[in-house]
Order: structure tokens, then sequence, then C-alpha cells
């Protein structure tokens, strides 16, 4: 499961609230990747990272905020929760080399009232 | 842009019968393809990828995809369902250095008994 955890992995909140997820990986992996999942679009991506603070915008970044100080934590914060950010949050990692894969972490529902 | 289509939302078979789940993308550059499996309230299982070299790929669980650059397809497929099959698919190109990944909708596989 390449090791990586998310929490909380439920959480309800209310509109206008901060709300930050974590990704935490144990195996030092440099690519890091924050997807939503909603119904009938898949995943799309929402913000990715290179590297200790390296990060950039991915297709529905507006909204989010993202920071990894440390290689092994990813976070993405909702600045000011809105109804239309619940959906179920997924973090990657991509297993550089032979491979060449992400591999997807257990996922958080947030419900944002 | 890359883009993924899978045709049908909904796919269902009889146990023991064939499985072929539809998958076609657009990317201007040789693609790297996956397919991931998701079981309900579960994070993303990879089934298999396609990389460089033979367009035949076999995966996890008796699956296979078949890369035809000519059809811009990687159609997902299994000889015989087992009920434990029944889970929604969801096909994937690579973009870039940055191996984000694009998703298609995603496909639901009903096995009936």
């Amino acid at each position: 499961d390449a090791g990586i955890t998310q929490s909380p992995r439920h959480k309800v909140t209310e509109t206008g609230t901060p709300v930050t997820l974590r990704c935490h990986q144990t195996e030092n992996h440099r690519y890091m990747y924050w997807y939503r999942q909603d119904p009938g679009h898949g995943l799309r991506l929402i913000h990715y990272s290179y590297g200790v603070k390296d990060t950039d915008k991915g297709e529905v970044s507006d909204g989010y905020s993202v920071s990894r100080s440390k290689t092994e934590d990813f976070l993405l914060t909702l600045e000011s929760a809105t109804s239309s950010q619940t959906s179920v949050y997924f973090c990657a990692i991509r297993e550089v080399g032979s491979t060449d894969t992400q591999y997807f972490g257990p996922g958080t529902r947030l419900t944002v009232l | 842009a890359q883009s993924v289509t899978q045709l049908g939302s909904h796919v269902s078979v009889s146990e023991g019968a064939l499985v072929l789940l539809r998958c076609n993308y657009s990317s201007s550059v040789p693609p790297y393809l996956f397919w991931y499996v998701q079981y309900p309230n579960q994070g993303l299982q990879l089934l298999l990828k396609y990389t460089t070299g033979a367009t035949l790929v076999k995966g996890i669980n008796g699956f296979e995809a078949e890369f035809k650059k000519s059809e811009t397809s990687f159609h997902l497929t299994k000889p015989s369902a087992h009920m434990s099959d029944a889970a929604e698919y969801f096909c994937a190109v690579g973009v870039d250095s940055s191996y984000k990944l694009i998703f298609g909708s995603g496909t639901r596989l009903l096995v009936r008994p």
C-alpha cells in the first residue's frame, strides 16, 4: 500500500470554516499529489508536489492551498470551505524507477454543510 | 490537452462472461496509460499500466489491456467475470514529466450471478 495514510478519514464541517487534510508517507517519495473524486468526474488533480517546498497547481486548484515542509507530509487546506468542496479526497505518491506508478491512499470523505 | 473517455458509465455482465471496458485517450505525445480499480469505500488499486514495449499488458486478477496507437485506445478485458470483479474501474493517462494523471469518469462493473 506504499505506506500512505490520510487523516482524518471522515470530516463534517460547516461552510466558511478552514479545513486541513493530511497525507503522510513513510517511504521518502519525492512526488505527492492531491486529487478529488466526484461522481461522473473520476479523479481530478488539485495540487501536486515534486519536493519539499516545491508545489504546483492542478486542474481544480481554486479554493485550495497546499504545503510541504518535510518529505513525508503533504497538507491540503481549504481556507474557507464551501459546499462544492464536499468530496472524497485522495492523496497519491509517485514511485519513481522501474515501476514509475502512482499509488493512492485510502481517502478522506469531507462533507461541507 | 490530454483527455480520457470511458464509454459506458455502467457495464453489466453475467458471471463467467467476457468483460470489456472501453477507454480512449487523446494525447499529443506517447502516453503512459493505466487502469485502476476501486472497490466500495476503498482507495484506488493499480490493475495494470502501459509505458513502452509490448502493447498487450497483463495485470492482476486476470485482467489485460491492449494499447492500440492507431485507435488511441486502451481497452480492458477479462475472459471470464467473477463476482469479486464488481467494482469501479478508471482509465488514466500520465501527463508530462510531472506524471500528473488525467482520469476518465469511470465505469462501474456489475456482475450478475
